[in-house]
């Protein structure tokens, strides 16, 4: 049973860039949440995505967008890239109305330079 | 203040010893508790989780919720250095808002 899988492992982008990361739930689970956990710190709620829609959104500008696909895989995309968004992005699967087992991918590690 | 607090250790104990791991917390509406443990450059792995108020035991770890005062913990037992580990406790609230609001976690190192 495959867990969640995320790519690329690591990015390293320019400030200013566009960027875009992936994510593929695990086996039968139709949500899909994304988080950002810079070093030190924990994991910080982005949004999720639960039907192709974005359902919940947290406190984060609209360069953070987002698209989720009919086989539930996901997309973040982040435009206009700054030094503050390296950190490692985490996506996390669940069952809709299941949402606190969340389980989560490796993460992608962004380093803007 | 933020809406969960969690010491960021580190916390070093010999092997063998009761872990204690806790967090407080400012949301009244919070009604999930989650435990999490993450190795270096890994993704957060579920440990377990717990409803509104009580225990839960699962094999070496327990887990407790007083909503009351605002304050979960895990305990481990036995611990091993395998456990060696960041433990970050997230939560969220009984309906509707599905993102979880994570503590900064505790650095934790067993000792063999």
């Amino acid at each position: 049973d495959a867990g969640v899988t995320q790519s690329p492992t690591h990015l390293i982008k320019t400030r200013g860039q566009q960027v875009t990361l992936r994510c593929s739930p695990k086996s039968g689970h139709d949500t899909v949440s994304w988080y950002q956990q810079a070093l030190g710190q924990g994991p910080q709620f982005i949004f999720q995505y639960y039907e192709e829609e974005e359902r919940q959104r947290g406190n984060f500008p609209d360069r953070f967008s987002g698209h989720q696909f009919p086989n539930y895989s996901s997309e973040l995309n982040v435009n206009a890239l700054l030094l503050g968004d390296s950190a490692l992005y985490l996506c996390a699967s669940s069952l809709s109305g299941h949402s606190y087992e969340q389980y989560f991918g490796p993460g992608t590690r962004l380093t803007v330079t | 203040q933020k809406e969960v607090e969690q010491d960021p250790g580190p916390l070093s104990v010999p092997e063998g010893a009761i872990v204690s791991l806790n967090c407080t917390y400012s949301n009244s509406a919070f009604q999930y508790f989650m435990w999490y443990r993450q190795y270096s450059r890994k993704g957060p792995e579920l440990l377990m989780y717990t409803y509104s108020s009580g225990n839960k035991e699962d094999g070496r770890f327990t887990a407790q919720v007083d909503k009351s005062s605002k304050y979960i913990s895990l305990f481990i037992r036995d611990s091993q250095p395998s456990d060696s580990a960041t433990y970050l406790c997230a939560m969220r609230p009984g309906g509707g808002a599905d993102g979880l609001t994570f503590g900064k976690g505790t650095h934790l190192i067993i000792q063999p």
